[in-house]
């Protein structure tokens, strides 16, 4: 089992519709949970971070965390033609070691 | 606020020659990270340093791959010899301080390495 699993993708969405991206770890006791944008060719950049159980919203973008479940996900309302890129999950480990998934394409057409 | 920065952006290099990779954080910053990303798959940690010790690297082809941060400051990440599967973008990345919760992390523009 991968320590970060996300879906590769691609996810194709239609804009002004919600794209929802997930990510599921292994560690229990990881503590800390990131969402990156990466467009092509370019690097990382962060979107949102979560540290606590529930929803954590900031403008369009709604991250949420379900540590029971090991479950993180990504909600993108309104999504616009920009917001094509690959998203990335990162969480930081018990051991302080920060994982990347493989990240999700996401297409938003217009 | 300046950025993380690299150098060079791109190398081309043939299989079993050296390179080196130079990264200054943004200042102040105590964490550095020396990510290795492939094509199609997310940047995995080769090293992390806090100030210039080495916090993991566990994930660091020790037998190829060398990297260290002086003072605490800018840090080099080398390989010798390359192979041909070492082509990839290497990021640096910092942060202020992981501390326990973890703390945003800053990336650089990566150096874009093609091993032939």
């Amino acid at each position: 089992q991968k320590e970060v699993e996300q879906n590769s993708g691609p996810l194709s969405v239609p804009e002004g519709a919600i794209a929802s991206l997930n990510c599921t770890y292994s560690d229990r006791v990881s503590q800390s949970f990131f969402w990156y944008r990466q467009y092509s060719g370019k690097s990382p950049e962060l979107i949102m971070s979560i540290y606590s159980n529930g929803d954590k919203e900031d403008g369009r973008f709604t991250a949420q965390l379900n540590k029971a479940s090991q479950y993180v996900s990504l909600l993108i309302r309104d999504s616009q033609p920009s917001d094509s890129a690959t998203y990335l999950c990162a969480v930081i480990t018990g051991g302080f070691k920060t994982i990347f998934g493989a990240g999700t394409r996401l297409f938003v057409k217009a | 606020e300046a950025g993380v920065a690299q150098s060079p952006r791109y190398k081309i290099i043939e299989k079993r020659q050296s390179v080196a990779f130079w990264c200054n954080p943004i200042s102040g910053h105590a964490t550095l990270y020396w990510y290795q990303q492939i094509l199609g798959q997310g940047p995995k940690l080769l090293i992390q340093f806090q100030n210039n010790g080495v916090v993991d690297d566990s994930q660091l082809p020790k037998d190829r791959f060398s990297a260290e941060r002086l003072k605490g400051v800018d840090s080099t990440l080398k390989i010798q010899p390359a192979k041909l599967e070492d082509s990839a973008v290497y990021l640096c990345a910092s942060s202020l301080d992981p501390g326990t919760t973890g703390e945003t992390q800053y990336f650089g523009p990566g150096t874009r390495l093609l091993v032939l």
